[in-house]
């Protein structure tokens, strides 16, 4: 069971803004930023935030991020077929002393 | 080409060893952490540690204190992860990234994962 919770699945029409959540507490997302990896059907991750709202090179505009508290989330606007994979977050817990990922979100376009 | 290469699949027995490479090109090799992150089937992600290819320190997940080695070396731009005393739930894909520049665990290079299976 992972520290961070996720939603485990969305779904949205194509066009449509989908949001996903990533709740923590004061030891990971309260303390520590926040990364988002999008993982497509049997292929490696992919880092699609980074620091709570940075987007990589590459990485379209309709994906953003934010953190407020101990919490952060992803939206993805005008959702592509292309969008459905999984999503991850994963923040540095202070505690735990480890990275640590949440348990994933599907999005189905 | 900036990649990280990762050896082949492997098939241990439980209680076994197993290591497995990741071979840096590209980039400067001790200009960035590696970390491991693993996948068992079906499954989410799993922070399994880091190096710092310079300095060779490392870290650990607590549950793999004991059990893991991480080794680099910097002639061959290779890092190595070495997990002793294998259990059934070893059993997943162990993916190597690099971190990036801009923030040491946003992972923005991946190698393409080493599937390995422990079987009792």
């Amino acid at each position: 069971q992972s520290v961070l919770t996720q939603p485990p699945s969305k779904s949205g029409t194509p066009g449509q803004r989908v949001t996903i959540s990533c709740s923590g507490s004061s030891s990971n997302i309260g303390s520590n930023s926040v990364n988002w990896f999008q993982q497509l059907p049997g292929t490696a991750p992919k880092l699609l935030i980074y620091t709570n709202n940075q987007r990589p090179s590459g990485v379209p505009d309709r994906f953003s991020g934010s953190k407020s508290g101990t919490s952060a989330s992803l939206a993805i606007s005008g959702l592509q077929s292309e969008d459905e994979a999984d999503y991850y977050c994963a923040a540095w817990d202070d505690s735990l002393d480890a990275y640590v990922f949440g348990a994933g979100s599907k999005v189905t376009v | 080409q900036i990649q990280l290469l990762q050896s082949g699949s492997e098939v241990k027995n439980s209680g076994g060893s197993v290591k497995v490479s990741c071979k840096a090109s590209g980039y400067t090799f001790i200009g960035y952490y590696l970390h491991w992150v693993r996948q068992a089937p079906g499954q989410g992600l799993e922070w399994v540690a880091w190096i710092n290819p310079n300095t060779a320190d490392t870290k650990f997940a607590q549950k793999f204190e004991g059990r893991l080695t991480l080794t680099r070396d910097t002639s061959t731009t290779t890092v190595y992860m070495d997990l002793i005393s294998l259990k059934s739930d070893d059993t997943a894909m162990y993916f190597c990234a690099r971190g990036s520049r801009m923030n040491d665990l946003a992972f923005d290079l991946w190698g393409r994962g080493t599937l390995v299976t422990v079987s009792s």
